[in-house]
């Protein structure tokens, strides 16, 4: 069974474009949240995705958006990028059981 | 308050040696709690995951969770240079919104 994927793994972006990263989650499974790791900030909740609508945000501004697919991927979309928006983009996926959610590799999102 | 704090460490310990990882939470609703482990450079692994209270062991990995006093701990027997990462503390929001909040991190070494 595969893991959760990611992609690209690095992304390279100026101040004021916009960035789009892209995830799939484990085969099977409807669901895929994203988190940010920015240094100094620790993992922070981003956003849920299920069944193709957004179920859940956390404490970001709207330039953060994103959409789940008829495939269950998603895209998670940063418009008007900021320089502390340079930060690893995990996406997870629910497992086997209750509650617990899986990392893929993540993107390394750096803006100059 | 912080939702999820972590002594931030280091903790060193020899190889060979219990190494004791701590966690204390504020939302008494939260019901369901991780423990994943993040090498420098790498997404978070899930290595521990605990909804009752009690002990929870898997293999040199022992789990405990404490409701009343809003705590959650990680052992790891017999440590190992292998062992050296950050280990993070997550804590489902209560309310089935499927976010997990972190704590900022457990930085562990392990030295031979």
């Amino acid at each position: 069974e595969a893991g959760v994927t990611q992609s690209p793994t690095h992304l390279i972006k100026t101040r004021g474009q916009q960035a789009t990263l892209r995830c799939s989650p484990i085969s099977g499974h409807t669901s895929v949240y994203w988190y940010q790791q920015a240094l100094g900030l620790g993992l922070q909740f981003l956003l849920w995705y299920d069944e193709g609508e957004e179920r859940n945000r956390g404490n970001f501004p709207p330039r953060f958006s994103g959409r789940q697919f008829p495939n269950y991927s998603s895209e998670l979309n940063v418009n008007a990028l900021e320089l502390e928006d340079s930060a690893l983009y995990l996406c997870a996926s629910p497992g086997q059981g209750k509650n617990e959610q899986f990392f893929g590799p993540g993107t390394r999102l750096t803006v100059l | 308050q912080k939702e999820v704090e972590q002594n931030s460490g280091p903790l060193s310990v020899p190889e060979g040696a219990i190494a004791s990882l701590n966690c204390t939470y504020s939302d008494r609703g939260s019901q369901s709690f991780f423990w994943y482990r993040q090498y420098s450079g790498k997404s978070p692994e899930l290595i521990m995951f605990i909804y009752s209270n009690g002990d929870k062991e898997d293999g040199r990995f022992t789990a405990q969770l404490n409701k009343a006093s809003q705590y959650v701990s990680l052992l790891i027997r017999d440590s190992q240079p292998s062992d050296s990462a950050t280990y993070l503390c997550a804590v489902n929001q209560a309310g089935g919104y499927n976010k997990l909040i972190f704590g900022a991190g457990t930085r562990l070494a392990v030295h031979p």
